[in-house]
C-alpha cells in the first residue's frame, strides 16, 4: 500500500486553518495515524484510527476520512506547529508512512 | 512519564554488526508491544520491527528481514535490536517506540530520542 501526502510543502500564517491530505493506493478502512516531527526531534503521535485524538494533543488537531482518502486539519495554526507531518497506514504489512508534508510558519 | 533511552549506536563498516538497546521507564514495560523505527538522514520514517509484550511474536519489513532481530528482557525493562550484515542503506537514526497496545498495533505513542547508526567503510 502506497501513501501519498499532499502538499509536500506548505506555508501558512499563525491563526490559519491548514489541511493535509493522505491518499492510500488501496482501501485501508480507518487504519491510519498521523505524526508530527520537529527538526532533530522524535515524531509525536497526533491521531490514530483516522480520527481519534491522542491524549494530550491539542484539540485544534483533527483527523477524518476512511478508505483511501484522509485529512489532517489544524485549526488556528500556532507557531509551535511547524515541522513535518507524516501519515502511516496500519492496515497491511509493511505499515508504511507517507513521504511527509513540511509545514512552515510564515 | 514514559522515558525511552536508546544506546549502542555508532559507526560500523559494511557487513558489520551492532546491537541497540532501549531502556524503558515510567510505564509497565511488560504489558506493551515495542518497536524500532528508523529515519535515514533527510528522509522519511520507516518501521523496522515490532515485538509483542511477551516477546513471542515479532515482525520485520523485507528490507531488514533475516538481518535484524528484535528482542526484549521484561525483567530489565529493556528492548534490543541486533543488526547483522549492515549496509550503507541502514544508515539512519533509530528510534525505540512504545506501542499503543500489547499485541502490536504499530501505533507509536511514545518515542525515544533516537540514536545514530552510520554504516561506512
Amino acid at each position: 500500500i502506497q501513501l501519498t501526502q499532499s502538499p509536500s510543502f506548505l506555508s501558512a500564517f499563525v491563526g490559519d486553518r491548514v489541511t493535509i491530505t493522505c491518499r492510500a493506493s488501496q482501501g485501508i478502512d480507518t487504519f491510519l495515524a498521523w505524526y508530527h516531527q520537529k527538526p532533530g526531534k522524535a515524531p509525536r503521535l497526533l491521531i490514530y484510527a483516522a480520527s481519534t485524538l491522542q491524549s494530550g494533543v491539542p484539540s485544534r488537531f483533527s483527523g477524518s476520512g476512511s478508505g483511501t482518502e484522509f485529512t489532517l486539519t489544524i485549526n488556528t495554526l500556532q507557531p509551535d506547529d511547524f515541522g513535518t507531518y507524516y501519515c502511516q497506514q496500519l492496515a497491511n504489512y509493511p505499515y508504511g508512512f507517507g513521504q511527509g508534508t513540511k509545514l512552515e510558519i510564515k | 512519564e514514559v522515558h525511552l533511552v536508546e544506546s549502542g549506536g555508532g559507526l560500523v563498516q559494511p557487513g558489520g554488526s551492532l546491537r541497540l538497546s532501549c531502556a524503558a521507564s515510567g510505564f509497565n514495560f511488560k504489558t506493551y508491544a515495542m518497536n524500532w523505527v528508523r529515519q535515514a538522514p533527510g528522509k522519511g520514517l520507516e518501521w523496522v520491527s515490532v515485538i509483542s509484550s511477551t516477546g513471542d511474536r515479532t515482525a520485520y519489513p523485507d528490507s531488514v528481514k533475516g538481518r535484524f532481530t528484535i528482542s526484549r528482557d521484561n525483567s530489565k525493562d529493556t528492548l534490543y535490536l541486533q543488526m547483522n550484515g549492515l549496509r550503507a542503506e541502514d544508515t539512519a537514526v533509530y528510534y525505540c517506540a512504545k506501542d499503543l497496545y500489547a499485541s502490536g498495533s504499530l501505533i507509536f505513542d511514545d518515542w525515544g530520542q533516537g540514536i545514530l547508526v552510520s554504516v561506512s567503510p
